[in-house]
């Protein structure tokens, strides 16, 4: 089946760039999305890329789609420590309907 | 705040026991999806509803089911509780570009 995989943990320092990846499987995912969790709270949907674009820039975020390696990166420009949270990575399967399938997430820790 | 809406934030119940979630979607949107995140599983899709009817299910257990009603507010039931069921319940509606605004969710304990 479908499957998404992110790596754990990041540490950046604050006013540095972060960059979190991301790998699919399926070769057939129309829409790839980044959501953001704090704390105790709910997914915040950051952005989104459809599948037949490579970039998309979004004031400080910039989503790079490389569809051959179909590999996903979220660059977040002069990181902020309210920048600290989980980053998830989500794809919908292009053959199945809308429903995200979600890698494990990433832990974004932004040092002083 | 995303516009979706999830009651209630927490319960707390015991093993063997029925419980129903709710959720009221954004104002217009008509799909409505419901996730559970747990530490072991992660962030899994359980069932999506499109205009009162199922669309899609997922990993979801017999033991839980759910519906939307005309109002396009959504309930899932979970009954036979077991403690593996402990985990938080997201609701999500989305829109016609297909975003997915999430809920606060619903912190499930079951002791």
């Amino acid at each position: 089946g479908e499957d998404v995989e992110q790596s754990l943990f990041l540490s950046v320092r604050e006013g540095d760039s972060s960059v979190i990846n991301c790998t699919y499987t399926d070769s057939s995912s129309t829409y790839l999305y980044w959501y953001k969790q704090e704390p105790g709270a709910g997914l915040q949907l950051l952005t989104y890329i459809f599948s037949n674009m490579d970039m998309k820039q979004d004031q400080r975020l910039t989503v790079l789609l490389n569809k051959k390696d179909k590999h996903l990166s979220l660059r977040i420009a002069d990181t902020q420590t309210g920048d600290s949270a989980i980053y998830f990575c989500a794809e919908t399967p292009g053959n199945a309907g809308n429903m995200l399938t979600f890698g494990g997430g990433t832990r974004l820790m932004v040092k002083p | 705040d995303s516009g979706v809406t999830q009651t209630p934030k927490h319960l707390i119940t015991a093993t063997g026991q029925r419980v129903t979630l709710r959720c009221s979607p954004r104002s217009g949107d008509l799909s409505v999806y419901w996730y559970q995140q747990s530490l072991d599983q992660g962030l899994q899709f359980l069932i999506q509803y499109y205009n009162g009817e199922e669309r899609a299910k997922g990993n979801i257990l017999e033991r839980f089911s759910a519906q939307q009603f005309p109002d396009l507010h959504s309930e899932l039931n979970l009954s036979s509780l077991e403690l593996g069921d402990s985990a938080l319940y997201f609701c999500a509606s989305s829109n016609r570009y297909n975003e997915q605004f999430f809920g606060p969710g619903t912190r499930l304990t079951v002791l």
